[in-house]
């Protein structure tokens, strides 16, 4: 079974600043996505940036960008010129691109999240 | 706003009782995706359909059963309630059966056993 580990239960940032969260995960298949997701106070759960396991140059979102290193199992994402806006719990997880026999088992896996905290 | 809606928005109930989740997908995606976060286990996947037929099972309790109607929207039964069922349920969405697929939560039913 994957795992996905975020080893940072809390992070703070200065406004303005840049941060990185980290992401490692366990996994024995070679096509997959790594996704991260916000989590903000109101709760909803929103989409990032993903990174498909196939390609080798890291997805690029805005001030978001990820640091995909597919042999050490690492998913880091860079939140630059930080905003108040960003403060939110943020999830790495991770899909299988294999499926199961109907091609639809595309069930996320999370990590446990990273609390992040904008100080102006 | 994503696009999937999920009814209602919180709910306080009694251990013993069941309760009804709903949750409506975004226009055309045929998959949903149930999601159970709570503070012990964290985010969950709970089970997935497609198109009406259930497609993958993960940590759903037995109390627990889920469906997806000939319109798309899917129901998320909770039976036997007990205390440590209290947690925020998710619905996703995605279009249909690949992997590359973003799926699309809803805003999440909160649900309080007391």
């Amino acid at each position: 079974a994957q795992t996905v580990t975020q080893s940072q239960p809390e992070m703070s940032v200065q406004e303005a600043e840049t941060v990185t969260l980290s992401c490692t995960y366990d996994t024995s298949e070679s096509d997959y996505y790594l996704f991260w997701y916000k989590q903000p106070p109101s709760r909803q759960m929103i989409l990032v940036i993903r990174q498909e396991a196939y390609k080798q140059q890291n997805a690029t979102e805005n001030r978001f960008s990820v640091n995909f290193q597919k042999a050490a199992k690492s998913f880091s994402l860079k939140i630059s010129d930080s905003q108040l806006g960003d403060a939110a719990m943020y999830f790495c997880a991770y899909r299988s691109g294999l499926g199961n026999s109907g091609g639809s088992n595309y069930k996320l896996t999370f990590g446990k999240g990273t609390l992040l905290t904008v100080n102006p | 706003d994503s696009g999937v809606t999920q009814t209602p928005k919180h709910l306080i109930t009694a251990t013993g009782q069941r309760v009804t989740l709903r949750c409506s997908p975004r226009s055309g995606d045929l998959s949903v995706y149930w999601y159970q976060q709570s503070l012990d286990q964290g985010l969950q996947f709970l089970i997935q359909y497609y198109n009406g037929e259930e497609r993958a099972k993960g940590n759903i309790l037995e109390r627990f059963s889920a469906q997806q109607f000939p319109d798309l929207h899917s129901e998320l039964n909770l039976s036997s309630l007990e205390l440590g069922d209290s947690a925020l349920y998710f619905c996703a969405s995605s279009v249909g059966g690949l992997a590359l697929e973003t799926q699309y939560f809803g805003p999440g039913t909160r649900l309080l056993v007391l």
